[in-house]
């Protein structure tokens, strides 16, 4: 089975930078996902790790360690549209599926 | 923008009615999802479709049932609802680019008295 576990909720200053980290332990592995929900909406997509290291697009930045079990999610320049729910999900060998985390609230504050 | 919607978006129904829930997708993606979202649970998956009439039970499907006869519909039908079934129910497709990213709908809001 999959255990993913990241912060419930974390608080940051517009134009800051802030770190959403995730663990995971799984039985099986084909990646990590990382996505933005805003209050109300559907999840999107933003970032997909397989190997290890960084992933940078833009602002929004995604690392991997699967030595560790370990990712994270960079967001620099923070902006106040920012405010949402970031899901770490990880995804699984079969059919495409994926086991999300419970998700971390981010509010930006002026 | 995958092109997926749901209907309804909202209902509220009484407990013991039998409910069904639309999912419509134009991006002709062989995987289709459904899950609840619950605050303080994230994202559960109750069924999971890998093509048409190919459907397999995810880890929260007992008192949920699903079809699909045509690639772009997914059924989820609540057989007899009950109040724990009040929730936020999201379809999602997953085509097989890389690292099958899943594309989600609108939601439904479901409320069950």
């Amino acid at each position: 089975g999959q255990n993913i576990d990241q912060p419930t909720e974390m608080t940051a200053t517009e134009g800051a930078i802030v770190q959403i980290n995730c663990t995971y332990q799984t039985s099986g592995f084909n990646g990590l996902f990382w996505y933005q929900q805003h209050a109300g909406e559907a999840p999107t997509f933003l970032s997909y790790n397989v190997l290890d290291g960084l992933e940078e697009k833009g602002r929004f930045s995604s690392f991997l360690s699967r030595s560790k079990g370990y990712s994270y999610l960079l967001l620099k320049e923070l902006q106040m549209k920012d405010s949402a729910s970031y899901l770490c999900a990880v995804a699984a060998r079969s059919a495409g599926k994926s086991t999300f985390g419970d998700g971390t609230t981010l509010t930006v504050k002026p | 923008d995958a092109g997926i919607t749901q209907s309804p978006r909202h209902k509220v129904t009484e407990t013991g009615t039998p409910v069904t829930l639309r999912c419509h997708q134009t991006e002709n993606h062989r995987y289709m999802y459904w899950y609840r979202q619950d605050p303080g649970h994230g994202l559960r998956l109750i069924h999971y479709s890998y093509g048409v009439k190919d459907t397999d039970k995810g880890e929260v499907s007992d008192g949920y049932s699903v079809s699909r006869s045509k690639t772009e519909d997914f059924l989820l039908t609540l057989e007899s609802a009950t109040s724990s079934q009040t929730s936020v129910y999201f379809c999602a497709t997953g085509g097989e680019g890389v690292g099958y990213e899943q594309y989600f709908g609108p939601g439904t809001r479901l409320t069950v008295t």
